[in-house]
């Protein structure tokens, strides 16, 4: 089982829609975690962080399930610019302290 | 937020030639740097971890004779690709860890792409 796994889409809708996707971990130590977004050819960009109480950045919507272990990411009333590709980030602290990436969730928004 | 860059942005290179590749962080000290490799349509693929002031961490296949990493101070880590083949050719992107404010986060450089010929 991969560390961190999401679904690759793509996710094509309309603009306007809400769309939502999920990203599982299988590592319990794992103590942060964010989400990135990249554009074709460009490099991954932080998006925003997930905190335990979830958090909102005006479309953009987090959520962590710690008892499930995975993290959401919610966008609303999406635009022709969301098109991209979202990557879900893991960070797991301590002695093996690593930052590992899924392998991203493609969503395009057509007009 | 951080800034991280990438030096050179594009490189074209014949095969067998070394290429180096730097990473600096602007405006925070990183004392720890990623490297990752992305094929076309592909995911980051981690590389290896460089540490300022110790040996980089290598992920499994990974040669570290082929990319060998330099940390040497807390804003600039380099990688240079050895005796480049064309299986190398690949988008290259380095990251700095900031662990000074309250979340641990990284920032990416733009990235530099690599062709060999």
């Amino acid at each position: 089982r991969k560390e961190v796994e999401q679904d690759p889409g793509p996710f094509n809708v309309p603009e306007g829609a809400t769309v939502a996707f999920n990203c599982t971990y299988s590592n319990s130590a794992s103590q942060s975690f964010f989400w990135y977004r990249q554009d074709c050819r460009k490099e991954p960009k932080l998006l925003m962080s997930v905190y335990s109480s979830g958090n909102e950045d005006g479309r953009f919507t987090a959520q962590l399930n710690r008892a499930s272990q995975y993290i959401s990411l919610l966008i609303r009333d999406s635009k022709l610019s969301d098109s991209a590709t979202y990557l879900c980030v893991v960070n797991m602290r301590g002695s093996a302290s690593k930052i590992i990436f899924g392998s991203g969730t493609r969503l395009s928004i057509r007009p | 937020g951080a800034v991280v860059s990438q030096h050179p942005s594009r490189v074209i290179c014949k095969s067998g030639t070394s290429v180096k590749i730097e990473c600096r962080s602007l405006d925070f000290q990183a004392t720890t740097m990623f490297w990752y490799r992305q094929f076309p349509k592909q995911s980051l693929m981690l590389m290896a971890t460089s540490n300022e002031g110790s040996k980089a961490t290598y992920e499994q296949g990974v040669e570290k004779d082929k990319f060998l990493i330099n940390h040497a101070s807390l804003t600039l880590s380099t990688l240079t690709v050895t005796s480049a083949h064309p299986e190398d050719s690949s988008f290259y992107i380095c990251s700095a860890r900031d662990q000074a404010g309250k979340v641990d986060t990284q920032y990416f450089g733009p990235g530099t792409r690599l062709t060999v010929l």
